[in-house]
């Protein structure tokens, strides 16, 4: 099956650093690739679509330029959290989709995030 | 996106019980997912529904895409202890592309 991967798994920063958060497929291509953010016991709330090779989407109320997104290639986007604050913390998750995203997601392992 | 409403927002059921939850939402959806998520890790699909009326099964788990296309149900048949987790619906609105709404998930608690 489709397989996403994340890296860090974990990071804890100190606030007004920037941390930088990748999101990998590792057996498709994946087109489209998205990021969602996930406060605890809640639900997962997206954040931009991302399509390689151009500028990412953002859902409202996400600023676009705390978190920058680039997918450069078909199996790699980068989420960087800048100028990271305590608020920022939080499990995010990336997903890929290798049919334009249109039908399945698959979700990567999620990364937590702790801004101290 | 527009959050899905889903139900129960937990479940506390016995070891061999089955289980059911639902997803509605206000809006015509293409298509519904389901989806588990362990702590600390990403969600796992579950089951996917394309067409309304579609009645898909996957082992112990059958989900359904409502004939309206704005509500799905999952069930669960004869519980284990694994089928411990947070269950979430999400669905595929016809006028937002690519984007995923979800639900705020379904706990399920599983006694042995």
């Amino acid at each position: 099956g489709a397989v996403v991967s994340q890296h860090p798994s974990w990071v804890i920063c100190k606030s007004g650093t920037s941390v930088k958060i990748e999101c990998r497929s590792l057996d498709f291509q994946a087109t489209t690739m998205f990021w969602y953010r996930q406060f605890p016991k809640q639900s997962l709330m997206l954040m931009a679509t991302s399509n390689e090779g151009s500028k990412a989407t953002y859902e409202q109320g996400v600023e676009k330029d705390k978190f920058l997104i680039n997918h450069a290639s078909l199996t790699l986007s980068t989420l960087t959290v800048t100028s990271a604050h305590p608020e920022d913390s939080s499990f995010y998750i990336c997903s890929a989709s290798d049919r334009g995203g249109d039908n399945e997601q698959f979700f990567g392992p999620g990364t937590r995030l702790t801004v101290l | 996106g527009q959050q899905l409403n889903q139900s129960p927002q937990s479940m506390f059921i016995q070891e061999g019980e089955d289980v059911s939850m639902n997803c509605t939402s206000s809006s015509i959806f293409n298509t519904w997912l389901w989806y588990k998520q362990d702590p600390g890790e990403g969600p796992v699909l579950l089951i996917a529904l394309y067409k309304a009326g579609e009645l898909t099964s996957n082992g112990r788990l059958t989900a359904q895409f409502g004939i309206t296309r704005k509500d799905s149900f999952l069930n669960i048949s004869a519980s284990i202890p694994s089928d411990v987790g947070i269950y979430f619906c999400a669905g595929q609105p016809s006028n937002s592309g690519y984007a995923l709404n979800f639900g705020k998930g379904t706990s399920l608690l599983v006694t042995p």
